[in-house]
């Protein structure tokens, strides 16, 4: 299963309301993750179920969607969120993630 | 502290082997399936291989079957990647991940992956 992020970048402001798009080639239900990269790191869960968000992870993240398409919506864009967000679908051998969205500073 | 660390980097010839450990620590290692995904400097994640709790299910990217092999020792809280054959393109820094869902059936659950280490880098160059 293919899994399509859009955009590939995006750049915005402290404060700023974020949707990152995540496609899947093929229908996968509920079952897709969101993960936050911050460079030199290793990736962080966020959300899982597509809209179950991982514990200790600020409210101002949220997921919905279901089949094959699904966002990402983080509100009131913080500093630390300033990173690389992929999706991975986990409905279908192999589990594979999306391509990345990197979220710039304006 | 949950906490994963990974060890057994290198750099390698392309042909030869490399063997990755895991350290787990901090959680019930044995009721969680585990993972390697691997990261190319600068690009996206990979998954490569997952194991089931009890090592009965385990599964493998295309990009790495008949090459790479996933096992783990659970009284030792330690996973492990076996890596043959090993090719350029299998440089990237690797990362050792726990399932986010308590003792799935498969090589995976469907809930993601909420432990992760800070990798090793694997480099292979001759």
């Amino acid at each position: 299963i293919q899994l399509t992020q859009s955009p590939s970048s995006l750049s915005a402001s402290v404060g700023d309301r974020v949707t990152i798009t995540c496609r899947a080639s093929q229908g996968i239900s509920s079952y897709l993750a969101w993960y936050q990269q911050n460079p030199g790191k290793a990736p962080k869960l966020l959300i899982y179920g597509a809209s179950t968000l991982q514990s200790g992870v600020p409210p101002r993240f949220s997921g919905s969607g279901s089949g094959t398409d699904f966002t990402l919506t983080i509100n009131s864009l913080q500093p630390e969120d300033f990173a690389t967000y992929y999706c991975q679908q986990v409905n279908s051998y192999p589990p594979t993630f999306g391509g990345g969205t990197k979220v710039e500073i304006k | 502290e949950v906490q994963l660390v990974e060890s057994g980097g290198g750099l390698v010839q392309p042909g030869r082997s490399l063997r990755l450990a895991c350290a787990a620590s901090g959680f019930t290692f044995d009721e969680y399936a585990m993972h390697w995904v691997r990261q190319v400097p600068g690009k996206g994640l990979e998954w490569v291989s997952g194991i089931s709790w009890s090592s009965g299910s385990k599964g493998y990217a295309d990009s790495v079957k008949g090459r790479f092999t996933i096992s783990r020792d659970n009284a030792k809280k330690s996973l492990y990647l076996q890596m043959n054959s090993l090719r350029a393109e299998d440089t990237a820094l690797y990362y050792c991940a726990k399932d986010n869902q308590y003792r799935t059936l498969g090589s995976y659950g469907n809930n993601g992956m909420d432990v992760w280490g800070p990798g090793a880098t694997v480099t292979v160059s001759s």
